[in-house]
């Protein structure tokens, strides 16, 4: 089993539609979650952290952590054509500084 | 709004040739990594580096990589002798806090090894 899991897409949705994106993990010693935006070919850009299980809300997004599902999300709402990109989660744990990241799921929104 | 700026945007090297990518981290962050990104892969980590010394790496991260902090101000990736897989994106980046949650990437550096 892979240590993050996430749908590479692509996921075409409509502008003004709320998006869901997804993570797995395998590794329950992980306890920082990330998601970050990445436009092709640039650094990804940190768009929510979380700390253990629990839900975040910054403007449009909301990224949630379920710890004893091992399971991730992230929401957009009210989705602009700007949105579409790459997005990225990342996680890990404790004792380690090293990110784990998943593989991207490509979303398109369109006008 | 700080950021992380990386040197060159683009490099092209012959195999087996020596090349040294640069980052300017953001000025108060205290932690450093730099991450790769192979084209179509994951963006998979290399090295962190805290208090001028290597804090973990990982297993691509082998003799022919190091990293320097020669000023107050510059993070450098060296690769001694590059080879045709070495050919991916390089992100730098930083945090500031002890946790080092909070992960700002550079642009990247674009390195083509022919």
């Amino acid at each position: 089993q892979k240590e993050v899991e996430q749908d590479p897409g692509p996921l075409s949705v409509p502008e003004g539609a709320i998006v869901s994106l997804n993570c797995t993990y395998s590794n329950s010693a992980f306890q920082y979650f990330m998601w970050y935006r990445q436009y092709s070919r640039k650094g990804p850009e940190l768009l929510m952290y979380t700390y253990s299980s629990g839900n975040k809300e910054d403007g449009r997004f909301t990224a949630q952590v379920d710890k004893s599902s091992k399971y991730i999300s992230l929401f957009i709402r009210d989705s602009q054509p700007s949105d579409s990109a790459t997005y990225l989660c990342a996680m890990r744990g404790d004792s380690s500084y090293k990110l784990i990241f998943g593989s991207g799921t490509r979303l398109l929104v369109r006008p | 709004e700080p950021e992380v700026t990386q040197t060159p945007s683009h490099q092209v090297t012959q195999m087996g040739q020596e090349v040294i990518l640069r980052c300017v981290p953001i000025s108060n962050h205290l932690y450093f990594y730099w991450y790769r990104q192979i084209l179509g892969q994951k963006v998979e980590f290399l090295v962190s580096f805290y208090n001028n010394e290597i804090s973990e790496k990982s297993e691509i991260f082998d003799d022919q990589f190091s990293v320097e902090r020669p000023d107050g101000s510059n993070f450098t990736l060296k690769i001694r002798s590059t080879k045709l897989e070495d050919s991916a994106m390089y992100f730098c980046a930083s945090s500031e806090g002890q946790s080092g949650e909070k992960l700002f990437f550079g642009s990247g550096t674009q390195l083509s090894v022919l």
